[in-house]
């Protein structure tokens, strides 16, 4: 069975980090894009990052560019999302998606809330 | 980045009845390789979304007939034909032809 668990948020204070993790199960992760998206409490769903099959290509949106970096560990299945200089206003549930060529987020994560607050 | 604007954003229906949904990009999400860069997702009360229909008209797989996707260029519609109770929620669409990729504001439909 396919799954995808995430881990590793919390409650941060505005400036820390914070690094989540996308733990794959059931499929290997080295065939497929892997992405990264939030959804702040009561929002709608935004995309947040993706990185390619072997970790050699990345894209951010802009709200998160130069303090988030996605990577990847295909021997240990993991996805991550490092997170720095974290704002109030990345307080979010983070989840992370597979896409495979040609197809849709056709798995995602049960989602990991990040809250920023001081 | 490509601006994503569904309609209606709240969505009442009878169940029995048909639901359409509207989403217009900013910009054509047709892909050089013929391919429209489109996705529908829905996301249950309490759930993470799932995928509904991925390249603007492909049912994802387990996904019941009732669930259509089309459109072209920069205009798409989801169409349920016949409303069902467990068709709750928020449906979002989303390009990927290029990045940022982005989604709608989101449609909530409910039962009337």
């Amino acid at each position: 069975e396919v799954q995808l668990v995430e881990s590793g948020g919390g409650l941060v204070q505005p400036g820390g980090s914070l690094r989540l993790s996308c733990a794959a199960s059931g499929f290997t992760v080295s065939s497929y894009w892997l992405h990264w998206f939030r959804q702040a409490p009561g929002k709608g769903l935004v995309w947040v990052s993706r990185i390619n099959s072997d970790g050699s290509i990345t894209d951010y949106a802009d709200s998160v560019r130069g303090r988030f970096t996605i990577s990847r560990d295909n021997a240990k299945n993991t996805l991550y999302l490092q997170m720095n200089t974290l704002r109030v206003e990345d307080t979010a549930v983070y989840y992370c998606g597979r896409r495979p060529t040609g197809g849709g987020i056709e798995y995602w994560g049960q989602g990991t809330l990040v809250a920023v607050s001081s | 980045d490509i601006v994503m604007t569904q309609s209606p954003l709240s969505l009442p229906v009878t169940p029995g009845e048909p639901a359409s949904i509207s989403c217009r990009s900013s910009l054509s999400l047709l892909h050089t390789n013929a391919f429209y860069y489109l996705d529908w997702y829905l996301q249950k009360p309490g759930q993470s979304p799932q995928l509904l229909i991925y390249l603007r008209s492909n049912r994802a797989s387990g996904v019941p007939d009732r669930f259509s996707g089309s459109g072209s260029g920069t205009d798409f519609t989801l169409k349920i034909s016949r409303v069902e109770a467990e068709d709750v929620g928020v449906y979002y669409c989303m390009q990927h032809i290029q990045t940022p990729h982005t989604f709608g504001q989101g449609t909530k439909l409910e039962i009337k």
